[in-house]
């Protein structure tokens, strides 16, 4: 019954490599995002779907290359991999009408070597 | 980008004892929300405030929201072991369509038996 899931969980790979991280909401929920935390713990917003269409970027390197093939689902495709990239990154979902509370999945470990 | 500042930013208290924390920001924030983070986890929503000088509670936890919208305040009564955790606030500053969250620096809370 998870409520917003990501895979992987964890990913280890080189630099230069291109990766994807999935995100699936299963709260009904009209509006996703993607988060990045560094090493420090901070926070910040990368981007914000709302039903399929972007809405927020926040000035994310054009690496990042979110997709929403449904209101349920926002991946996030990363090409070529940097050791600044290394982070943990969460997947969250609100919705529009009533309080937008968000809610967020796990996260996915990402390590770049 | 604008962080939130949250203070203290660390703390060691013994179980039984009280925690105050607060989060200070230079915009004005139409809602306030607080999230805890549990080592390799996402962040999960303790509580949600929506009103200028609103006091919620939510089993221990009390949150308020600063009569001047610039802050927000949350405690916890007779903390236990599993309260261990980081405690972040956030700020949105309207409720359209994009609510994009501005996260606090984070609270780390260690206690000891």
């Amino acid at each position: 019954d998870t409520a917003v899931s990501q895979t992987p969980k964890y990913l280890v790979t080189q630099m230069g490599n291109d990766k994807s991280i999935k995100c699936e909401q299963n709260l009904g929920h009209d509006t996703m995002y993607w988060y990045k935390q560094d090493s420090k713990k901070f926070l910040k917003i990368m981007f914000s779907y709302n039903n399929k269409e972007l809405i927020i970027n926040e000035t994310v390197p054009n690496r990042f290359s979110p997709k929403s093939p449904d209101k349920a689902h926002l991946n996030l495709h990363i090409n070529s991999l940097e050791l600044g990239d290394s982070a943990v990154y969460f997947c969250a979902s609100s919705q529009t009408s009533g309080t937008h509370e968000q809610f967020f999945g796990p996260g996915t470990r990402l390590t770049v070597l | 980008g604008q962080q939130l500042n949250q203070s203290p930013q660390s703390m060691f208290i013994q179980e039984g004892e009280d925690v105050s924390m607060n989060c200070t920001s230079s915009s004005i924030f139409n809602t306030w929300l607080w999230y805890k983070q549990d080592p390799g986890e996402g962040p999960v929503l303790l509580i949600a405030l929506y009103k200028a000088g609103e006091l919620t509670s939510n089993g221990r936890l009390t949150a308020q929201f600063g009569i001047t919208r610039k802050d927000s305040f949350l405690n916890i009564s007779a903390s236990i072991p599993s309260d261990v955790g980081i405690y972040f606030c956030a700020g949105q500053p309207n409720t359209g369509t994009a609510s994009k969250l501005t996260f606090g620096t984070g609270t780390r809370l260690q206690v000891t038996l």
